[in-house]
């Protein structure tokens, strides 16, 4: 079962496009983590929250936006995204940052036209 | 930065053999490592994961081992079956990142009925 739940599980979007990906947890866990994996790669980390506060940005283009609104939810909004983006999106969350277990959703699998 | 170098990249067993992938790290810093695997279109898993202060942990068919002189760690699989086909990452994070995984570039296990 998968404890972290992400939507939509596959996104199609032109470059003109603003749309957002959804991540929910509830496992009472305070650290949240956004990942971008192509394919056969490992994840490449984008963003971390820690207590709903944003702590890593990993020079990431501002055409992505994320937003932790609550500990259990976390976005990321996508606006004037380029073709070399569609990639698998996958959120994660752990207990707080740290040597804590972190736990992946199913992803969302983004393609950009 | 860390660095983790993982290897082999592809692993082609017969089912009921073992299979040992290794991981090395570049950071004395870094205290935590997990293991994840990947099936193909699914999510990363993690599989088992040690911190810096043991030298073996063991779940099942599935163990990990570190070296923290020589900076390496490995994971061992015992009596393979198909269904442990599949991706394997290793990671490792560190307190000087702010606990950021560093992921190995993959492994590719097949095992062969």
């Amino acid at each position: 079962d998968t404890e972290v739940t992400q939507t939509p599980k596959h996104l199609v979007m032109g470059m003109t496009n603003k749309k957002s990906l959804k991540c929910e947890q509830h496992m009472g866990h305070r650290a949240m983590y956004w990942y971008k994996q192509k394919a056969k790669k490992p994840p490449e980390l984008m963003f971390v929250y820690s207590y709903e506060k944003l702590s890593i940005n990993e020079s990431v283009p501002s055409r992505f936006s994320p937003e932790c609104p609550n500990s259990s939810l976390l976005n990321l909004h996508l606006h004037a995204l380029q073709p070399e983006d569609s990639a698998l999106y996958l959120c994660a969350s752990s207990h707080e940052t740290g040597e804590w277990a972190q736990h992946f959703g199913d992803g969302t699998r983004l393609s950009i036209l | 930065g860390e660095n983790v170098e993982q290897h082999p990249s592809t692993l082609s067993v017969q089912e009921g053999d073992s299979a040992v992938i290794k991981c090395t790290y570049s950071d004395s810093a870094s205290n935590y490592f997990p293991w994840y695997k990947q099936e193909l279109g699914k999510r990363p898993q993690l599989i088992i994961d040690i911190r810096s202060n043991v030298g073996e942990k063991k779940d099942q068919r599935i163990a990990v081992t570190l070296n923290k002189t020589a900076k390496h760690f490995s994971l061992h699989i015992t009596e393979t079956q198909p269904e442990d086909s599949a991706v394997y990452f290793c990671a490792a994070s560190q307190i000087g990142s702010n606990y950021k995984l560093t992921f190995g570039k993959g492994t590719l296990l097949t095992v062969n009925p």
